[in-house]
């Protein structure tokens, strides 16, 4: 069974400082990478996507991904409360347009002012 | 930006009846999707929708699921009998292409 692993947290950081996410994955035909952010009863939200090795940085964001580990992770760089949430790694075996996600169960961000 | 909208956000339900939720995915978007979410667990692929039909679907959408695009703007997920295992959030997505997965508010589902 293709599974996405996640530590569930709680992570909390204290406002300003760098929060790691980590995700791991099993099926090595994965092709595209995606971070979403979910609030308490809310939709996921896409933050990042990433599709070949290394890093890929937008704004306060950066996904890195390494294939031949099997491992992605986010960094969100001088944190805010407002990045209070739960963070979901998902995986696409295709890399075209049929988004058949696995996510993963999610980290808790807690961002302490 | 644009969203996907769907309708009724909650949803109460005895078992054994059955449901239709719905969803207006992004006018112009060509795939469809229905996600689900138990409370406290993973994110759940259920179905994709391309061109007027399946193009995957996951172990859990069996014979009791289906989907429908009855007009040129809405998507539907019935759900035939429903069980209490059926409760969840229910999130309906679009995309157009390979570009970014749009997912709606949800439908929360009560089966009691």
């Amino acid at each position: 069974q293709k599974e996405v692993e996640q530590n569930s947290g709680p992570l909390s950081v204290p406002e300003g400082a760098i929060a790691s996410l980590n995700c791991t994955y099993s099926d090595r035909g994965s092709q595209s990478f995606f971070w979403y952010r979910q609030y308490s009863g809310k939709s996921p939200e896409l933050i990042m996507s990433i599709y070949s090795n290394g890093d890929k940085e937008d704004g306060r964001f950066t996904a890195q991904l390494n294939k031949a580990s099997q491992y992605v992770s986010l960094l969100i760089r001088d944190s805010q409360p407002s990045d209070s949430a739960t963070y979901l790694c998902a995986v696409n075996r295709s890399g075209g347009s049929n988004y058949k996600l696995t996510f993963g169960k999610g980290t808790l961000l807690t961002v302490n002012p | 930006e644009p969203e996907v909208t769907q309708t009724p956000s909650h949803q109460v339900t005895q078992m054994g009846q059955e449901v239709i939720l719905r969803c207006v995915p992004i006018s112009n978007h060509l795939y469809f999707y229905w996600y689900r979410q138990i409370l406290g667990q993973k994110v759940e692929f259920l179905v994709s929708f391309y061109n007027n039909e399946i193009s995957e679907k996951s172990e859990i959408f069996d014979d009791q699921f289906s989907v429908e695009r009855p007009d040129g703007s809405n998507f539907t997920l019935k759900i035939r009998s429903t069980k209490l295992e059926d409760s969840a959030m229910y999130f309906c997505a679009s995309s157009e292409g390979a570009q970014k997965l749009f997912f709606g508010s949800g439908t929360q589902l009560s089966v009691l």
